[in-house]
C-alpha cells in the first residue's frame, strides 16, 4: 500500500482567491490523479498527472480553473483557481501502485464563502 | 461514456440481516474495484476485482464480478453496525500504455440499526 498525505486538509477560502493542495507519497509512482467530491456525491475525476508531462484533464474540467503540477514522482499540486461556492468540495488526490489499485489520499475539505 | 449505477442509493437494514448491492455499467471493463468511505474520512479500497467470475470475500463482505453481464455485487453477511459507512463500485478502463482513472458509481449509503 502507500501513505499518501495531502495539505491542507480543510480551509475555508473566500471567493475569488486560489487554493493550492499538496499531495505527497511515500514511495514513487508514476501517475497521480486529482478526484473532486461534492458534498453529498460521488468523486469525479478531474485530472491525471504524470510526472514530466501535462496533466490530462477530463471534460469539464481546464487547466486555467485547475492548474496541476508533478514535479517528481512522489509530490503534486492541484490548485482551485478564482474560486466560487460551488467549488466547494472534497479534494482527494490518488496513486495507482503497480497497476493493481488506487490508493486515496486523507481529502482537502474546501468550504468556499 | 462510461456510466456506472449503484443500488439502492440508500439502505437501512438490522444487524444480523444479509443483504446485496448492486453496480452496473455501461461498458467493458478490465477490472472494479470497491471502496468503503467513513463520514468525514477518504476512501479505504476494500476489493479489486479483475476476471470475469472473480469472487473475494473479507470479513462479512463478500464481492463478485460478472463482466459478461456488466454487474458487480457486494453482499453483506449479518451485518453488524461497524459496516454503517457509503459503498463505492468504481469501474476501470485499463488500456496499456495510457493513464487507467477510475469513473465511480453513485454510492450506497449503508445504515446498520440494532
Amino acid at each position: 500500500s502507500a501513505v499518501i498525505s495531502q495539505k491542507p486538509s480543510r480551509d475555508i477560502c473566500q471567493r475569488g482567491t486560489s487554493l493550492t493542495i499538496q499531495c505527497q507519497v511515500d514511495s514513487q509512482v508514476t501517475m497521480m490523479f486529482w478526484y473532486r467530491q461534492q458534498p453529498g456525491q460521488s468523486l469525479t475525476l478531474i485530472a491525471t498527472a504524470n510526472q514530466g508531462s501535462e496533466a490530462t484533464y477530463e471534460s469539464g474540467f481546464v487547466i486555467d480553473k485547475f492548474p496541476i503540477s508533478r514535479p517528481n514522482l512522489t509530490f503534486s499540486t492541484l490548485t482551485v483557481s478564482n474560486m466560487s461556492p460551488e467549488d466547494s468540495s472534497i479534494y482527494l488526490c490518488s496513486v495507482d501502485l503497480q497497476g493493481l489499485t488506487q490508493y486515496f489520499g486523507p481529502g482537502t475539505r474546501l468550504l468556499v464563502l | 461514456e462510461l456510466k456506472v449505477e449503484q443500488n439502492p442509493l440508500f439502505l437501512s437494514m438490522q444487524e444480523g440481516k444479509n443483504y446485496t448491492i448492486y453496480c452496473n455499467y455501461s461498458t467493458t471493463s478490465d477490472r472494479l474495484y470497491w471502496y468503503r468511505q467513513d463520514p468525514g474520512k477518504s476512501l479505504e479500497s476494500l476489493f479489486v476485482l479483475l476476471s470475469n467470475g472473480a469472487v473475494k470475500q473479507e470479513g462479512r463482505l463478500m464481492a463478485s464480478l460478472d463482466t459478461k453481464a456488466r454487474l458487480s455485487t457486494l453482499h453483506i453477511t449479518a451485518a453488524v453496525h461497524d459496516l454503517s459507512a457509503t459503498y463505492f463500485c468504481a469501474v476501470d478502463i485499463w488500456n496499456t500504455g495510457t493513464a487507467s482513472k477510475l469513473t465511480f458509481g453513485t454510492g450506497t449509503r449503508l445504515q446498520v440499526t440494532l
